[in-house]
């Protein structure tokens, strides 16, 4: 079976630009997770959806940032406009019922560069 | 808040030898704890789950312990291998998971 997959898997970019990442998360699975992985503070819970609708965005970190579920095959994280301190690897997740009692199954990751 | 830490940042043994990965948290009321493996360039790698409930998880050379009350879990690796080189880090769920910083293990040929 086909795992998460992110896209894309390396960005570059100029700071003030638009910034999409994309999510398929695994078959099936109902739950889905985005974690940002820096130096400074490790891995962070950004936002998770249940069945295609956030439950919740608290670890989102400013107004710049917003993600969508439009289905249950496909997730956005965008970053508007975008600034060097967003710089990270970010992660989705997926995990199939019962949220946090299951094991997460995570992408390889898109590592984005701000300059 | 819930704070995970993870002892020691870094480990480095010889081929063969057993060993132990520590993380200890700081709110006890959690659904589960996890273990996770993640090589360089990757993304993480489920190693064991540990539910609330339990006291160990077992998989093959893998052995994962969970005392609640203390706020400890521990990552028993036997007879290690260089393939087992990666950073492992260890994640508590209360309905936010919460991350260790890892320890970065390198098993030497």
């Amino acid at each position: 079976d086909a795992g998460v997959i992110q896209s894309p898997r390396h960005e570059v970019t100029e700071m003030g630009q638009e910034v999409t990442l994309r999510c398929k998360p695994i078959s099936g699975h109902d739950y889905l997770f985005w974690y940002r992985q820096t130096m400074m503070r490790g891995l962070e819970l950004l936002i998770y959806f249940n069945n295609n609708v956030p439950i919740d965005d608290s670890g989102m970190p400013e107004d710049r940032f917003s993600a969508k579920m439009p289905n249950a095959s496909f997730s956005t994280l965008k970053i508007q406009p975008s600034e060097p301190r967003d710089s990270a690897v970010y992660f989705c997740a997926s995990s199939l019922g019962q949220g946090w009692r299951q094991p997460q199954h995570f992408g390889d990751g898109t590592r984005l560069s701000i300059l | 808040k819930q704070e995970v830490t993870q002892i020691p940042a870094a480990l480095s043994v010889p081929e063969g030898e057993n060993l132990v990965l520590n993380c200890s948290f700081t709110d006890s009321a959690i659904y589960n704890l996890q273990w996770f493996r993640q090589d360089p360039g990757k993304g993480l790698t489920s190693l064991l789950l540990i539910q609330s409930s339990q006291r160990e998880q077992t998989s093959g050379r893998l052995n994962a312990s969970l005392d609640k009350s203390s706020g400890r879990s521990t990552l028993y690796i036997a007879a290690s291998q260089p393939g087992d080189s990666a950073t492992y880090l260890c994640a508590v769920n209360n309905n936010d998971m919460r991350f260790g910083a890892g320890t970065r293990l390198t098993v030497k040929p």
